[in-house]
């Protein structure tokens, strides 16, 4: 069995350039969640998806947008890219969308903004 | 607005000692919390999940109470190891999403 899998892993950007990152969710699991965690605080919940629609969203502007994949992989994308969206992105996938379930993370992709 | 706090921030100690990390959390109306590692750099991963239902879980030297409705979990972890230095976060799962606190950074001293 897979874990979730992020691609790239690290990421440097330009302000204002937009950029793509991916996810993989772990073998069964039908949601995907993203967050971004700034140096030193804890991950932010950016969106999910569940079956290819969004389920809900953070307090992040819409140039922040995603997609899921019918095989359940995901993509966020970032539009006019700033300083500030320097971070680490997590992608997490769970089972299904109930409340009960239980999160697992991959390993980040880390964003640097110049 | 759900609000995560743990405390302390960061946390040394030698070898062998119980290390005890705090969260708390504003809204008790919550799904389930879970504890998390995180190593410099790295995604995280999942060492506890209690369900809003339980008290607490155990994991090998881990053991995680949960109080609702006081809004505080404790991870308790026994006996540590040096390999036991991290960062440890708290989340609570309100619906859809997971609210997280900042962390407690652990250094376990040979």
């Amino acid at each position: 069995e897979t874990g979730v899998t992020q691609s790239p892993t690290h990421l440097i950007k330009t302000r204002g350039q937009q950029v793509t990152l991916r996810c993989s969710s772990q073998s069964g699991h039908n949601t995907v969640s993203w967050y971004q965690q700034a140096l030193g605080q804890g991950p932010q919940f950016i969106f999910q998806y569940y079956r290819e629609e969004e389920n809900g969203r953070g307090n992040f502007p819409p140039r922040f947008s995603g997609l899921q994949f019918p095989n359940y992989s995901s993509e966020l994308n970032v539009n006019a890219l700033e300083l500030d969206d320097s971070a680490l992105y997590l992608c997490a996938s769970s089972l299904h969308r109930g409340p009960n379930t239980e999160a697992f993370f991959g390993q980040g992709t880390r964003l640097t903004v110049v | 607005k759900q609000e995560v706090t743990q405390i302390p921030a960061a946390l040394s100690v030698p070898e062998g000692e119980n290390l005890v990390l705090n969260c708390s959390f504003t809204d008790s109306a919550i799904y389930n919390l879970q504890w998390f590692r995180q190593d410099p750099g790295k995604g995280l991963t999942s060492l506890l999940l209690i369900q809003s239902s339980q008290r607490e879980q155990t994991s090998g030297r881990l053991n995680a109470s949960l109080d609702k409705s006081s809004g505080r979990s404790t991870l308790y972890i026994a006996a540590s190891q040096p390999g036991d230095s991290a960062t440890y976060l708290c989340a609570v799962r309100d619906d859809y999403k997971l609210s997280f606190g900042a962390g407690t950074t652990v250094t376990v001293r040979a």
